[in-house]
């Protein structure tokens, strides 16, 4: 069974500056899919960014990057130069081989302050 | 987020029947029920994979999924809980175990039902 586990329940930063998120999971698998998705106040779910397993590269979009650290378990997500609307919910998630599945941590509060 | 919508947005009950509709316009043929309670991350109930279900095992039966052709999902409820209060969202994807599947989903904006 996968787990997915994010232990930062609220974050808060001001703005313009960088934040960190951590995220472990747990898996059989050989093969999987990470992602983090952000829900903002209005409730809209929106998917930001994917690591495959079998890339050692960390994914890149925009201002959001990965950490990944394939023998820890570990897809932390960082924000560089935060806005005022980065501020919402950030799901950490992961996909199971089947591809049937995604499972989602408990989620990580963020506000960013003027 | 128009790709995706779903009706209605806000639904009130006491103990009667309802049904949640979904329909997306990205050409996906894999589409999904997640019920999000307070405060939690959101949950798979059902997945339709190229309209064969996989059900969840632990959601109640009084919540029945229909999937009339590949871009339409349907939530059928009957006597609801006050334990069914929650966001329901729709979402869709490629088909799961498919070459252009990359396992990311699209949200709908989420259908909030409040049971009295």
């Amino acid at each position: 069974a996968q787990k997915v586990t994010q232990t930062q329940t609220s974050i808060s930063v001001m703005e313009k500056t960088t934040v960190t998120m951590d995220c472990v999971y747990e898996t059989q698998d050989s093969s999987y899919f990470l992602f983090w998705y952000k829900q903002t106040a209005s409730g809209e779910i929106v998917f930001l960014i994917r690591q495959d397993s079998y890339k050692k590269e960390n994914a890149t979009v925009g201002h959001y990057s990965l950490n990944f650290q394939k023998p820890k378990s570990s897809i932390g997500l960082i924000i560089t130069a935060t806005q005022i609307e980065d501020s919402a919910v950030y799901f950490c998630a992961m996909r199971n081989s089947a591809g049937n599945k995604l499972t989602f941590g408990i989620g990580t509060r963020v506000l960013v302050r003027p | 987020n128009t790709k995706i919508t779903q009706s209605p947005r806000y639904l009130i009950l006491g103990r009667a029947n309802k049904s949640l509709e979904c329909e997306q316009h990205l050409g996906h043929n894999a589409m999904y029920w997640y019920k999000q309670s307070a405060e939690k991350p959101p949950e798979l109930m059902f997945l339709y994979n190229l309209k064969q279900l996989i059900r969840n095992e632990t959601v109640p039966s009084r919540f029945i999924p229909e999937c009339p052709d590949s871009s339409k999902l349907l939530l059928h409820i009957s006597a609801v809980d006050p334990e069914d209060s929650a966001v329901y969202f729709c979402a869709s994807s490629q088909a799961p175990g498919t070459p252009a599947n990359t396992g990311q989903l699209y949200f709908g904006e989420g259908s909030k039902l409040t049971v009295l």
